[in-house]
């Protein structure tokens, strides 16, 4: 069974810096898309980030290219979102989900996700 | 980008009933849609990828179709485990982005 976990949130000032980690188990890590995607107080899903296939290719969503960077250990079966000059738009559960075999682009599982506030 | 749009915001019916989730795109997403169900403190989950096909362990009352820019989720019968709320996303193209979801809730 695939397993996803997070870790790394809380609570940070606007313009910091936080590294979220994202374990991984029951799967060849290097194998599969992974993506992160984050979830506003009481709103919608917004998709943040992806890193897609061997090769590792990243994608960003407008508002976050330029500050977050993702990457991967293929070691230790784990994902990281690093988050610089946050804001507090930033706040959110960000979650680690997994793309499906059939295709890099579906999401399946999500972790339980962490908690990232931005505030002073 | 493409603007995945939801409705309605709110559906609010019995058990056993029929809902019908929509979610129209801004521009052809072609069959590249999923659907995702989320419970209160829960991750969502996959419901149906490609427009219409049932992810693994998902029950037959779930069922999508749809293509091009407008697209449909039903739920044959509801369940009382089925009342949450509903996301669409689309991969045709970058930035991957979601609906603002529809709340099914018991009358």
């Amino acid at each position: 069974e695939v397993q996803l976990l997070e870790s790394g949130g809380g609570l940070v000032q606007p313009g910091g810096s936080l590294r979220l980690s994202c374990a991984a188990s029951g799967l060849t890590f290097r194998s599969f898309a992974i993506h992160w995607v984050r979830q506003a107080p009481g709103k919608g899903l917004e998709w943040v980030s992806g890193l897609i296939g061997s090769d590792a290719n990243t994608h960003y969503a407008d508002s976050v290219k330029g500050r977050f960077t993702i990457s991967r250990d293929n070691s230790n079966n784990t994902l990281y979102l690093q988050m610089n000059s946050l804001r507090a738009e930033d706040t959110a559960v960000y979650y680690c989900a997994k793309g499906l075999a059939a295709s890099p682009n579906w999401f399946d599982p999500w972790g339980q996700g962490t908690l990232v506030t931005v505030s002073s | 980008e493409i603007v995945l749009t939801q409705s309605p915001g709110t559906l609010s019916l019995s058990p056993g009933e029929r809902a019908t989730l929509s979610c129209r795109a801004s521009q052809s997403v072609s069959s590249y849609l999923a659907w995702y169900q989320q419970k209160p403190g829960q991750a969502p989950r996959v419901l149906i990828y490609d427009a219409s096909k049932r992810a693994t362990g998902i029950p037959a009352r779930f069922s999508g179709s749809g293509s091009g820019t407008d697209f449909t989720l039903t739920i044959s019968s509801l369940e009382p485990e089925d009342f949450a709320v509903y996301f669409c996303q689309q991969r045709r193209s970058w930035p991957l982005t979601f609906g603002g979801g529809t709340r099914v809730q018991i009358k």
